[in-house]
């Protein structure tokens, strides 16, 4: 069975801070992993996925198979960073599997 | 271009009363999946259509639920005799095909099951 944790509910950092939201995840599989996120008032949106290996609005993540882990990173937080966070996983059957969410808030 | 959109945007159920939720998937996207959220909790999957076939549907918790797709294109998912614990945000996405792993979320339908 899959799983994927999020062990921080809420994460606050000061604005120019670095700041990185924890991923955690268990599958039996080969794992696709994507960060989600849903800034106030607006849909959930895709924010980057492992396979692309991209950098978007600052953040990057990295897979560690040996860890299971694929937490979220940025070196400077900014303001219209405050959000919520969902890190997820693709399983076997083309759905995502969703951690719990993170609540990042920047403090200017 | 438009996104995926959703109706109603609130709903509010007596328990032991039906719903229908439409989804309108971006257009030309294959593959369209239900999720719920409830508060608090991330998006858990309910099923999953590519065109007009429910190919997955593991993630309904009941047989009060049941979604379908019959043109391969507008979607509604309804739930029979409503519970309170079916009180939830109701989540569709669609992607452009089934190995298209950037699913495009609409804005979601609150229900409230009083």
């Amino acid at each position: 069975a899959q799983r994927v944790t999020q062990p921080e509910k809420l994460l606050s950092v000061f604005k120019g801070a670095p700041v990185e939201l924890k991923c955690n995840y268990s599958y039996s599989g080969s794992p696709e992993l994507f960060w989600y996120v849903q800034y106030s008032r607006q849909r959930l949106q895709l924010l980057l996925r492992h396979i692309s290996r991209e950098s978007i609005k600052g953040f990057t993540a990295d897979l560690n198979k040996g860890e299971t882990s694929f937490h979220l990173k940025k070196p400077f937080a900014q303001e219209e960073d405050s959000a919520m966070y969902y890190c997820a996983l693709l399983t076997g059957a083309n759905n995502l599997f969703f951690g719990t969410g993170t609540r990042l808030t920047v403090i200017p | 271009g438009a996104g995926v959109s959703q109706s109603p945007r609130y709903k509010v159920a007596k328990r032991g009363q039906d719903v229908a939720l439409r989804c309108d998937p971006i257009s030309g996207h294959v593959s369209l999946f239900w999720y719920q959220q409830a508060l608090g909790q991330g998006p858990e999957f309910l099923t999953y259509f590519q065109n007009e076939a429910q190919l997955d549907k593991s993630g309904l918790p009941s047989d009060r639920f049941f979604a379908e797709r019959p043109e391969g294109s507008v979607s509604t998912l309804k739930i029979q005799r409503t519970q309170q614990e079916d009180s939830a945000v109701y989540l569709c996405a669609s992607s452009f095909s089934d190995r298209s792993h950037e699913q495009y979320f609409g804005p979601g339908t609150r229900l409230t099951v009083t």
